[in-house]
């Protein structure tokens, strides 16, 4: 079983839709969680950080269930800047970060 | 936020060739930075993690003779493949963490990577 895993997608999304994109890790000790974004052919940029209250960041919106191992990122109002792949990340509790293997997404006009 | 360079940020090489790339932290000091490979739609999976002044600790899997790396300085960190193959064609990419950081344990930075294709 990977450590952290999500749906692959592609989700193709008109201009203006809701998405959410979901990811489950597999290490109940995992002690931070983030969401990346990477567009093609560059390196992963931090997106938000996610914590168990939830938390918001404009139309971005991360959910974490540490019972369930479930983390969740939602994308209100979608632009077309939104289209990149987005990569659930876990701190396993090393120093280094555990990645999923993205979620790609493409905004369509 | 912290910047991170990488050099080359793509190189072409004949197997069989040794390929070095250079991880730079350029406004901070980095006691530790993370060597990640990508291939084509997969995950950055941790090669191995560099400490300045002592060697590094590599993951499962990953040879450390063949993946060389080299951590001299708070600022540089070095990656050489050895005798390069075309199975080690991928993107490179390096992360360092600053040392100085107030949010610490978690804060790390990206370099741009470096794609290698060897032919």
């Amino acid at each position: 079983r990977k450590e952290v895993e999500q749906d692959p997608g592609p989700f193709n999304v008109p201009e203006g839709a809701t998405v959410a994109f979901n990811c489950t890790y597999s290490n109940s000790a995992s002690q931070s969680f983030f969401w990346y974004r990477q567009d093609c052919r560059k390196e992963p940029k931090l997106l938000m950080s996610v914590y168990s209250s939830g938390n918001e960041d404009g139309r971005f919106t991360a959910q974490l269930n540490r019972a369930s191992q479930y983390i969740s990122l939602l994308i209100r109002d979608s632009k077309l800047s939104d289209s990149a792949t987005y990569l659930c990340v876990v701190n396993p509790g090393r120093r280094a970060l555990t990645f999923g293997s993205g979620t790609r997404l493409q905004v369509q006009p | 936020g912290a910047v991170v360079s990488q050099h080359p940020s793509w190189v072409i090489c004949k197997s069989g060739t040794s390929v070095k790339i250079e991880c730079r932290s350029l406004d901070f000091q980095a006691t530790t930075m993370f060597w990640y490979r990508q291939f084509p739609k997969q995950s950055l999976m941790l090669m191995a993690t560099s400490n300045e002044g002592s060697k590094a600790t590599y993951e499962q899997g990953v040879e450390k003779d063949k993946f060389l790396i080299n951590h001299a300085s708070l600022t540089l960190s070095t990656l050489t493949v050895t005798s390069a193959h075309p199975e080690d064609s991928s993107f490179y990419i390096c992360s360092a963490r600053d040392l100085l950081a107030a949010s610490g344990y978690n804060e790390q930075f990206f370099g741009p990577g470096t794609r290698l294709t060897v032919l």
